[in-house]
């Protein structure tokens, strides 16, 4: 069974950039789309983005000029950069798997990480 | 953009029936998924395509969809079932991902 494992600082100052990394085990990252999604305390649900095995990626456009989303399938891992955060980034974030060969349906996803930003 | 609205909460007896609604534009052209999210969890796929489960979803957990609303019905209901509930689509024309609003159940 697939296991995502998230992990990076929990606090991060204003106007820095927040990194956080995903280890995948228990499969391969072959074949797979793999989206970060996050979660502000109390409220809803917000897709970050996306990376295809192969490299390509797509991120929301909300986010698109902040947001770095890279892996290294070798490692069996992702990372994620969100630059110039501020308050609003505060959330807990989800490395999350994609349904195998779909786009559109998560199927597996991390325990979270929670990323304050505060001075 | 692509709204999808859900009522905050849902109250429900133990073995009575809820029922979540989500509410889009023509989301009967789409597929939804829907994720449940236990207290200090992580959210977990219940129904995708509309109406298929997960191995592992029990069958009282089902789906439909049609018009300007889709619909996660939960029958028999457990007090395992208290968790917020949240619809997702696909906007494959910007390849974009929208959630719900989310709705809390509550098991009375």
């Amino acid at each position: 069974q697939v296991q995502l494992l998230e992990s990076g600082p929990g606090l991060v100052k204003p106007s820095e950039t927040l990194s956080l990394t995903c280890i995948v085990s228990g499969g391969s990252m072959s074949s797979n789309y793999w989206s970060w999604i996050r979660q502000p305390p109390g409220k809803g649900l917000e897709w970050i983005g996306y990376i295809y095995y192969s490299g390509s990626t797509n991120s929301n456009p909300s986010l698109k000029s902040r947001v770095t989303i890279s892996a290294d399938t070798s490692k069996n891992q992702l990372s994620l950069k969100l630059s110039s955060v501020s308050a609003a980034d505060t959330a807990v974030y989800y490395c999350v798997r994609h349904l195998m060969a779909t786009v559109q349906i998560f199927d597996y996803w991390g325990q979270g990480t929670l990323v304050t930003v505060s001075s | 953009s692509y709204v999808l609205t859900q009522p905050p909460s849902v109250s429900v007896a133990p073995g009575k029936t809820a029922t979540i609604t989500c509410g889009g534009d023509t989301i009967g052209s789409k597929s939804v998924h829907w994720y449940q999210q236990r207290p200090g969890q992580a959210p977990v796929l219940v129904i995708y395509y509309d109406s298929d489960r997960p191995s592992g979803i029990p069958e009282r957990f089902s789906g439909s969809n049609s018009g300007n609303t889709a619909t996660l019905t939960i029958s028999r209901v457990e007090a395992g079932d208290e968790a917020d509930y949240y619809c997702q689509v696909w906007d494959s024309g910007s390849d974009y991902y929208i959630f719900g609003t989310g709705t809390q159940v509550t098991v009375l």
